[in-house]
């Protein structure tokens, strides 16, 4: 089965820092990726996907790029804000998403 | 597109009674939805598999008699909480998939999520 290790947080940043969130899988053949982001109290949002190895997916200013030599989506993000404050997730799935723990980001002021 | 709806966005119930929780595609069909839950500033569990039109499949350690899900049209799945504890409150969030070639092959759209609150 596919399964993803995600980088733990929590992750504390100043205002304008540059941002990585590391997130690792291993697959059978090269599935879609997907980062989601759950800002506090509300529900899951898609933040970007990439459906295939060297492509790249962004929303909001939010990078990742699907790296098969690396079996690598990591996050990234060049000056992040407060209000991207929330918990990102980088899940694992099969037949169906399967999520960890997340990676709860708190950017400071 | 792509919406998925839940119905109520929050509800508070008494101990000991059962609350019907709604999950609806606004734009699609959905043969296949999911009902998660998610405890405070933990991760999303995997409680179950719905499946339109047959019994839905439970993850291991879910109790099924507990959480009656109900899957009876390609739009419309209900998660009820039967019998209501304290420890059964928590944020439920259902997801579905959009199968009828609208979207990206086994993508999941999430709904707006539930907030239970048994007293």
């Amino acid at each position: 089965g596919n399964s993803v290790t995600q980088m733990e947080g929590p992750v504390t940043l100043s205002e304008e820092a540059f941002l990585t969130i590391n997130c690792t899988y291993t697959a059978t053949g090269y599935p879609s990726l997907f980062w989601y982001v759950q800002y506090p109290g509300e529900g899951l949002q898609l933040l970007l996907k990439a459906t295939k190895a060297d492509d790249k997916g962004s929303n909001k200013g939010f990078e990742a790029t699907y790296r098969k030599e690396t079996t690598s989506f990591h996050l990234e993000k060049g000056s992040v804000q407060v209000s991207d404050s929330a918990v990102y997730f980088c899940p694992g799935r099969d037949d169906k998403i399967i999520f960890g723990k997340g990676t709860r980001l708190h950017i400071l002021p | 597109g792509a919406v998925v709806s839940q119905h109520p966005s929050w509800v508070i119930c008494k101990s000991g009674t059962s609350v019907k929780i709604e999950c609806r595609s606004l734009d699609f069909q959905a043969t296949t939805m999911f009902w998660y839950r998610q405890f405070p500033k933990q991760s999303l569990m995997l409680m179950a598999t719905s499946n339109e039109g047959s019994k839905a499949t439970y993850e291991q350690g879910v109790e099924k008699d507990k959480f009656l899900i109900n899957h009876a049209s390609l739009t419309l799945s209900t998660l009820t909480v039967t019998s209501a504890h304290p420890e059964d409150s928590s944020f439920y969030i259902c997801s579905a998939r959009d199968t009828a070639g609208g979207g990206a092959p086994y993508e999941q759209y999430f709904g707006p999520g539930t907030r239970l609150t048994v007293t």
